[in-house]
């Protein structure tokens, strides 16, 4: 069965550089979320989208941007990046509204140096 | 593979009464953990309760108690007096082998 993708799996980046954060969605969902866990932390919501419009904004910072494509995948952009940005950022996605499953991506894993 | 399994889409309770949520799992490590996150309409994560699979003693927090059961790889989430802001989407995850596996979700709704 299809899974949610999630690349790179992943990234080892400097201070200061973007990174770009792919989610290919389970076919047919149509909203996808990104999370952002840090080592020995409760998942933080950063942001959602829906039908390619953001549908809720959670505890994204302005360095960081995101979008749904017309494909549905979603990419989660990251600039200026801190230490402190080191975390696992996973994306879950989920079907039309009334239907129920969400399926979660495997993760990137993120490390600043 | 390692999955982990939520069989109910969908649950009701009555407030006051008491509510189990399931969960299986499968995973060829003996070391992991399992945990419960509740999700709010808010979409944040809210550890609810988490358990390390070496520990043969349930967790409990609260009103919120597992009943873990680990030949059967079973991770059931135990509410009791459940109160109307226990409504939100439940999810059963476990950390295996440096992997973060989530279920579907099971979403609660609370009766007044």
């Amino acid at each position: 069965a299809a899974g949610v993708i999630q690349s790179p799996r992943h990234l080892i980046k400097e201070k200061r550089e973007t990174a770009t954060l792919k989610c290919y969605p389970i076919p047919r969902h149509d909203t996808v979320y990104w999370y952002q866990q840090g080592p020995g932390q409760d998942p933080q919501f950063l942001i959602s989208f829906y039908e390619k419009m953001q549908s809720d904004k959670g505890s994204i910072p302005d360095r960081f941007s995101a979008q749904q494509f017309s494909d549905y995948h979603s990419e989660l952009n990251m600039s200026s990046l801190e230490l402190g940005d080191s975390a696992l950022y996973f994306c879950a996605s989920s079907p039309p509204w009334g239907m129920n499953g969400y399926t979660f991506g495997s993760g990137t894993r993120l490390t600043v140096v | 593979a390692q999955t982990v399994t939520q069989s109910q889409p969908e649950m009701s309770v009555q407030e006051a009464e008491t509510v189990t949520l399931s969960c299986t799992y499968d995973t060829s490590e003996s070391d992991y953990y399992l945990f419960w996150y509740k999700q709010p309409p808010s979409r944040q994560m809210i550890l609810v309760i988490r358990q390390e699979a070496y520990k043969q003693q349930n967790a409990t927090e609260n009103r919120f108690s597992v009943n873990f059961q680990k030949a059967a790889k079973s991770f059931s989430l135990k509410i009791s007096d459940s109160q109307l802001g226990d409504a939100a989407m439940y999810f059963c995850a476990m950390d295996s082998n440096y992997q973060l596996i989530w279920g579907a979700g099971t979403k609660l709704i609370i009766k007044p």
